[in-house]
């Protein structure tokens, strides 16, 4: 199957500091990619849709000014927390999916601790 | 708006054994997909199976089947010869087809299978 690269794997950061995670189509043209945020045995939560070349379609109490979606060519996309809180430890996963296809594939996910 | 709901937070089976993992969905739509993805201590998620709606015929890779009930919205999984690399929290999933690639999955809130040696 397709392979979706995520980096970093883990992450530790300050507290008020930003990070950024990419997520990396590698062998497919990702039309749209999708950002989870993931607490322990607990399900996927869809935080935001990205489209190649057009602002992210941010979920309902997602915000759209901490968390930074770019999708700004059709093999990454990024993410970036900004001014990063300990609540927003979490893990962050990406998918990513071709135009016309009916499935998704998932990076390895981030570990995000916020110290 | 469309719904999953797994039903079996934990489920517990013996390597060899054959175990059922439970799926409803709400929906009232007629074409659509449903998915079971595997995600291991890894967390890497893992495609295990896809159901189109539109297909009366059950879908099955492998050891891995479902039992596709459309008109009663059910969607189990049932894994056969249970290995101890099936450990792993399982989510049932429902994709419309309406929209096209940008639509996202609905994910239930998992069920967590342990494969006992």
């Amino acid at each position: 199957g397709a392979v979706v690269s995520q980096h970093p794997s883990r992450v530790i950061c300050k507290s008020g500091t930003s990070v950024k995670i990419e997520c990396r189509s590698l062998d497919f043209q990702a039309t749209t990619m999708f950002w989870y945020r993931q607490f322990p045995k607990q399900s996927l939560m869809l935080m935001a849709t990205s489209n190649e070349g057009s602002k992210a379609t941010y979920e309902q109490g997602v915000e759209k000014d901490k968390f930074l979606i770019n999708h700004a060519s059709l093999t990454l996309s990024t993410l970036t927390v900004t001014s990063a809180h300990p609540e927003d430890s979490s893990f962050y996963i990406c998918s990513a999916r071709m135009g016309g296809s009916t499935e998704a594939f998932f990076g390895q996910g981030t570990r995000l601790t916020v110290v | 708006a469309q719904t999953v709901t797994q039903s079996q937070p934990e489920m517990s089976v013996q390597e060899a054994e054959t175990v059922t993992l439970s799926c409803t969905y709400d929906t009232s739509e007629n074409n659509y997909y449903l998915f079971w993805y595997k995600q291991p201590p890894s967390r890497q998620m893992i495609l295990v199976i896809r159901q189109e709606a539109y297909k009366q015929q059950n879908a099955t890779e492998n050891r891995f089947s479902v039992n596709f009930q459309k008109a009663a919205k059910s969607f189990s999984l049932k894994i056969s010869d249970s290995q101890l690399g099936d450990t792993a929290m399982y989510f049932c999933a429902f994709k419309s087809r309406k929209g096209g690639a940008t639509n996202k999955l609905i994910f239930g809130t998992g069920t967590l299978l342990a494969v006992q040696p």
